[in-house]
């Protein structure tokens, strides 16, 4: 398995845009995450999906942001509209059971809005 | 709030040299996790040690869990330049997510 594959590596986008970013998570993988990365805030857990459904979007910083999860190879994190607070590195990450096992990272999105 | 705090948040050493980071959590934990990134990459898993374990070994990394003073440290022995990275902790709540520190910026000098 080529691991958890994100899109695009990098984005850049002027504010008030949507933003759309991709994840596909490892085959057979139950559980797929989204985490958003700061130097201020570390990594924090966006939502996570169990079977393609969103069990916790707690961690969703506004209704800006969104969601989805069409199918267990396929997810998207969207933004919109982008505000330049939302500049970030984004990572998508699936593990096969959730608790009790590793996680496996994609490569992460660095998301820059200008 | 944090649940994971690494310490130190920077340490540099010499190839040859052991690394020892700490991580310290605030609520009980089902496992602890240990996640190494390096610079414009994705964390790789390094480490799992559950709750009713006290050590556990992985080729040059030695990880150790007090659970009563609800703290673990990652040791890496004889590092290499190759070590240089971030590493990171995270706490399994048993919610089926994990929680991560801020991190460890290790740097390794040749």
């Amino acid at each position: 398995d080529a691991g958890v594959i994100q899109s695009p590596r990098h984005e850049v986008t002027e504010m008030g845009q949507e933003v759309t970013l991709r994840c596909k998570p490892i085959s057979g993988h139950d559980y797929l995450f989204w985490y958003r990365q700061t130097m201020m805030r570390g990594l924090e857990l966006l939502i996570y999906f169990n079977n393609n459904v969103p069990i916790d979007d707690s961690g969703m910083p506004e209704d800006r942001f969104s969601a989805k999860m069409p199918n267990a190879s396929f997810s998207t994190l969207k933004i919109q509209p982008s505000e330049p607070r939302d500049s970030a590195v984004y990572f998508c990450a699936s593990s096969f059971q959730g608790y009790g096992t590793e996680a496996f990272f994609g490569q992460g999105t660095r998301l820059t809005v200008v | 709030s944090q649940q994971g705090e690494e310490d130190p948040q920077a340490l540099s050493i010499q190839e040859g040299e052991n690394a020892t980071m700490n991580c310290s959590y605030k609520t009980s934990i089902n496992n602890l996790q240990w996640y190494r990134q390096n610079s414009g990459r994705g964390l790789v898993h390094l480490i799992l040690i559950r709750s009713n374990e006290r050590e556990k070994h992985s080729g040059r990394l030695r990880v150790t869990l007090d659970t009563s003073k609800k703290s673990s440290s990652l040791l890496i022995t004889a590092s290499r330049a190759a070590d240089t990275a971030s590493y990171f902790c995270a706490t399994d709540l048993g919610y089926s997510t994990l929680t991560f520190g801020k991190g460890t910026m290790l740097l390794v000098s040749p």
